[in-house]
């Protein structure tokens, strides 16, 4: 049963746009959220993160949003460039970071020029 | 070099071969990790490595044996694997476990095991 989950396994976005990747999770014990990046023959990077008690982090053009009550976090990136295409994750821990991360299966993004 | 290495990165092997994967972190840190990446599955985490110890073993099958000499590097042996063991592992190094569950995990580039 997947605690952490990415119902989009791809999403097409125009150059210059706003790309949304959605991510949604099943266990109310998740207090810390995770977004990772990976490109083709590397390994996954850390993008940007979010603890349960705020709503909205914001980095650059990077934006998560955690709402709590659907249980749903969302990564916007605005405006979309080609070096954003890549396959993302979503992750989660509880007890603010003590428990392991739980990763969801990924979304690949793709930026059209 | 710098930050986490693999190798091999692509490895073919016969469900009666015996190979290795090697992972070096040249970061100082001090746990070490090996995940498993399968098609449309996702990340899981198959064995922890704190100084050098093993914290965690996520009920992997004891065809994978992994190896922890010193805290830059670690190995991840294979024998009689099987065709669903093929995928991408992944080596992945932080300063200890809690920062690595809180954005400071450091992935290798992956070695992508197929078996015939």
């Amino acid at each position: 049963d997947q605690q952490v989950k990415q119902n989009s396994p791809s999403l097409s976005v125009q150059e210059g746009r706003i790309s949304i990747l959605n991510c949604d999770y099943t266990n109310s014990m998740f207090d810390y959220f995770l977004w990772y990046k990976k490109y083709p023959a590397e390994g996954p990077t850390f993008l940007i993160s979010i603890s349960s008690i705020k709503d909205k982090n914001e980095d650059g053009r990077f934006t998560v949003f955690l709402n709590k009550s659907a249980k749903h976090l969302s990564l916007h990136i605005v405006p979309s460039q080609p070096g954003d295409s890549a396959v993302y994750f979503c992750a989660a821990s509880s007890n603010f970071g003590n428990e392991k991360l739980t990763f969801g299966t990924g979304t690949r993004l793709t930026i059209i020029p | 070099e710098t930050g986490v290495t693999q190798t091999p990165r692509h490895l073919v092997m016969g469900m009666t071969n015996k190979k290795s994967l090697k992972c070096e972190q040249h970061l100082g840190h001090n746990a070490m990790y090996w995940y498993k990446q399968s098609a449309k599955k996702p990340l899981e985490l198959m064995f922890v490595y704190n100084f050098k110890e093993q914290t965690e073993n996520n009920s992997v099958p004891s065809r994978f044996s992994p190896e922890c000499p010193n805290s830059s590097h670690l190995f991840l042996h294979l024998h009689t694997l099987q065709p669903e063991d093929s995928a991408l592992y992944l080596c992945a190094s932080s300063q200890d476990p809690q920062r690595a569950n809180t954005g400071e995990l450091f992935f290798g580039e992956g070695s992508r095991l197929t078996v015939l």
